[in-house]
């Protein structure tokens, strides 16, 4: 059973501070998806990485996919209010959602 | 272009009865997929729908059922509902194969089972 972790599950910082999301796994997948969920809708797509070692850059945000294409983090530098959120990371083999598995999420709140 | 839209957004429903759930997914998409998300669960599979046909299943029982139209629409029914199927249903519309994964996301329809 292909199983996707993320840590940490909960995180309150304040605003400014750095902070790191990871997903974990032992599968490999051909690509990686970063979600957020804002409470009462549903998530929304920030990138997907598919190459080993591959860095995105989304303003503040910054995805990485492992070279080995089992782990992706996301790093968020200087933190706002508005970053609160679920950040739901999803890994995939093919294009068919049933081979896309979540992992159970990073719920982030920042304080201002 | 416009989102993919979930309807109704809100319902309440006694153990027992059944409800339908409505999904216009994107213009252009063909493909359709179902999640239930529950604070304890999280997001999980329901199935999924391409040019009407049910090409996958996740692991819920027989009373989950979906449908797939001509225009790419679809619908989820749960029947016999029980207390535990209270849970926010998510539809996400997709291109075909070779789309990378991504997956689009409706506001969801919240279902609270009294």
């Amino acid at each position: 059973t292909q199983l996707l972790e993320q840590s940490p599950q909960f995180l309150s910082i304040q605003e400014g501070e750095n902070l790191t999301v990871y997903c974990n796994s032992s599968s490999v997948f051909s690509s990686l998806q970063w979600y957020r969920q804002e409470p009462g809708e549903g998530p929304v797509l920030l990138v997907t990485v598919v190459t080993g070692g591959e860095v995105k850059k989304l303003k503040r945000l910054t995805f990485q996919f492992g070279d080995a294409r089992k782990d992706s983090s996301l790093h968020i530098t200087a933190a706002q209010p508005g970053d609160t959120g679920l950040y739901l990371c999803a890994g995939g083999r093919y294009s068919s959602a049933s081979k896309i598995i979540f992992g159970s999420g990073t719920r982030l709140s920042i304080r201002p | 272009k416009a989102g993919v839209t979930q309807t109704p957004r809100y319902l309440i429903k006694t153990r027992g009865q059944q409800v339908t759930l409505s999904c216009s997914p994107i213009s252009g998409h063909r493909s359709v997929s179902w999640y239930q998300q529950t604070p304890g669960q999280g997001l999980q599979f329901l199935f999924e729908y391409f040019s009407e046909t049910q090409r996958n299943k996740g692991n819920f029982p027989g009373r989950f059922s979906g449908r797939q139209f001509s225009n790419s629409r679809s619908e989820m029914n749960v029947s016999t509902l029980e207390l535990g199927d209270s849970a926010l249903y998510l539809c996400a519309s997709s291109l075909p194969a070779g789309d990378g994964g991504e997956l689009f996301f409706g506001e969801g329809s919240r279902l609270t089972v009294l």
